[in-house]
């Protein structure tokens, strides 16, 4: 069956270039996770939905990052006027429930801030 | 915040070399889980395990609970088997995972 998937695979954005990130889950997952993981590093968490309500957002490092699952399904993560420091492999994963089960993670995408 | 170590960092072996990568984690957990990421980000789950041992081909993942331990080894490597291994620990809330930095593991033909 098609698991986690996430589009673009690679994205190269200026400086100050506002990008979006989509993560298509697996089709029923009601949990979805975003992860940024910087090179050579484990993945960091950054936000999470259960359905369409955004539990818990800390880990998104400051406000120009923003997440949204309007109708439960597919996520998208928004970074506004991007920094060098953005630069990372951001992961999607979902999971059929919360609770430490096993989560699903898609291919991530390569984000490049030049 | 549960913080978790892991052991080596990289690792170089030769193709059928027994390999062990340790992971140690601070707070107590229910589940431990071991993922293989390889080149270009994926990033698949080997073992979710709370006590004992599991074996899945060639790999095997322990863990005790009590000491805050785990380890995955891999028998008779292969170069197929070339990624960073990674393990994860249920946050405070149980709901998200604390992953370690990974081990880079190289297996050469």
């Amino acid at each position: 069956g098609a698991g986690v998937s996430q589009s673009p695979r690679y994205k190269v954005a200026k400086r100050g270039q506002d990008v979006a990130l989509r993560c298509d889950p697996i089709s029923g997952h009601v949990s979805l996770f975003w992860y940024q993981q910087a090179l050579g590093q484990g993945p960091e968490f950054l936000t999470y939905f259960q359905n369409e309500a955004q539990l818990d957002k800390s880990g998104l490092p400051s406000d120009r990052f923003f997440a949204e699952r309007p109708e439960g399904s597919v996520s998208t993560l928004k970074i506004q006027r991007t920094q060098q420091e953005d630069s990372a492999v951001y992961l999607c994963a979902s999971s059929s429930t919360s609770g430490g089960n096993t989560q699903y993670f898609g291919p991530g995408t390569r984000l490049t801030v030049l | 915040k549960n913080e978790v170590e892991q052991s080596p960092q990289n690792l170089t072996a030769q193709e059928g070399e027994f390999i062990t990568i340790n992971c140690s984690y601070s707070v107590g957990i229910s589940a431990l889980h071991w993922l293989q990421q390889h080149p270009g980000g994926g990033i698949v789950s080997l073992f979710m395990l709370s006590s004992g041992k599991k074996k899945h081909g060639r790999l095997i993942a322990t863990i005790n609970i009590q000491e805050k331990h785990s380890s995955l080894h891999i028998t008779a490597s292969h170069p197929r088997d070339s990624a960073v291994y990674i393990c994860a620990v249920p946050d405070n809330y149980g709901q998200n995972f604390v992953f370690g930095p990974g081990t880079r593991l190289s297996v050469l033909p």
